[in-house]
This record gives C-alpha cells, sequence and structure tokens, in this order.
C-alpha cells in the first residue's frame, strides 16, 4: 500500500538526549514536511524539504534537525536543545514543489512524544 | 499576517441534525484552502481542496463551500462515525510549500 510511515508510534525520552523520529513514504512525492501539534493550537511547520539533499526551517525549527539523504525518507531528530519537546508529530508529503498550483499535502499517522 | 480562525471549538450534534463549521482566514493572496479530518491519536486525514470563491466540493455527507473570506464545511445528516476533529488550513500564494492551520473544530455526534 502507498502512504506515509511514522515510528516509532510511541517515544519517551530523557531529559538531555537526542531521538529521532523516522518518516518513510512510497508516493514518490518531492516535498515532504514535519508539523508538531500541541493541544489547543494549530499544527506547526517545524522543517520542510522539496528535494534531496535540501531542507528548510519552518516556523519552530529551534531544537531540532533534519536530513533528507533519499527522496523517501526525511527523519527528524528531536535535540537536547528543544525545551518543550512533549507533542504529537506529523511528518507529511506532496507531489509538487512550489508551483502554480495548490499542493495537496498528505499526513502520516503521527508520533507520540514524551519526555520523562 | 496570514491567519485562519475556525469556529465553533466543539459542537455536539445529534444523529441526522445538520450544521456546518465555519473557517474563517486572512491570507495575502490565496493558492488554496484545504479541509482535513483528524480521528483522536491519528494523522489528518486530506478531505477537499478549494481554489476560488464559488467552489464547492462533496463527499457523502460532506460538503465544502468557498467565498472570498471563508469556507464551510456542511454536515448532512450526520452520524456518529463523522465524529471527529476537523482542521482547515490554507496555503498562501506566497509560499506554497507551506500550510497555515487553525485549531479545528472538535465535532461529536451522538446517536
Amino acid at each position: 500500500d502507498g502512504g506515509i510511515t511514522q515510528s516509532p508510534k510511541y517515544l519517551f525520552r530523557k531529559e538531555g538526549q537526542n531521538v529521532t523520529l523516522s518518516c518513510e513514504q512510497n508516493l514518490n512525492h518531492d516535498a515532504m514536511y514535519w508539523y508538531r501539534q500541541d493541544p489547543g493550537q494549530g499544527l506547526r511547520l517545524i522543517y520542510y524539504s522539496q528535494i534531496v539533499n535540501d531542507f528548510q526551517k519552518g516556523d519552530i525549527a529551534e531544537g531540532y534537525s533534519v536530513s533528507r539523504e533519499k527522496k523517501e525518507s526525511f527523519p527528524l531528530t528531536v535535540t537536547s536543545a528543544q525545551k518543550n519537546p512533549t507533542a504529537f508529530y506529523l511528518c507529511a508529503s506532496s507531489n509538487h514543489r512550489s508551483t502554480g498550483s495548490g499542493n495537496t499535502i498528505y499526513f502520516g499517522e503521527g508520533s507520540w512524544l514524551t519526555v520523562v | 499576517e496570514d491567519q485562519v480562525t475556525q469556529s465553533p471549538e466543539a459542537l455536539r450534534l445529534q444523529e441526522g441534525e445538520s450544521s456546518s463549521l465555519n473557517c474563517s482566514y486572512t491570507v495575502s493572496g490565496l493558492r488554496g484552502l484545504f479541509w482535513y479530518r483528524q480521528d483522536p491519536g491519528k494523522g489528518p486525514e486530506f478531505l477537499f481542496t478549494l481554489y476560488s470563491a464559488g467552489e464547492e466540493k462533496e463527499k457523502e455527507r460532506l460538503k465544502a463551500t468557498l467565498t472570498k473570506k471563508e469556507s464551510f464545511l456542511h454536515i448532512t445528516a450526520p452520524k456518529p462515525e463523522d465524529s471527529a476533529t476537523y482542521l482547515c488550513a490554507v496555503q498562501a500564494e506566497w509560499n506554497t510549500d507551506k500550510l497555515i492551520f487553525g485549531t479545528g473544530t472538535r465535532l461529536q455526534v451522538f446517536p
């Protein structure tokens, strides 16, 4: 089945640790995204990548890092510099780069990160 | 500043009781407006994209409409399985890489 796979579904992080969330897509989409969702707030963009080996910061990139070595994969690392990392993290992808038409963004099932 | 506001925050309906959810937006040139459905603990599921004022799209009991300032998601004769949070997002002409999301409307439909 085509889709976006995020893992793990649940992750616990100790203070001072870095953790990496995996995101893989087999939709052959060019663009991939990471969003963060907190209760009572809209989804906020962390990082996005339009092509392999290139990515841009979103609105809340501080304390996060990403890589895009393959078209199918866009892992997100939550570093110890992220002061409030407990949240629901959503990976997404879309078929178009920045073009004249609206490009629909499709989401994975999400990963819960909790700091313990 | 580009912004999306959804209302109401929460809505409780009896099965069969039709209603509408509102999404008001301000954006510097609208490229597209998107509706998603999100079940608890899951990722958002894409429903509709609307591109220009006057456009309408339908899917089962859902119908989305668009004006120059807002979009409505009409739910006709809802069923309990329609219970979810409905998210609205806009994409600006100046940055089609990014969706600006509202905080959602949490819909509960009771039998």
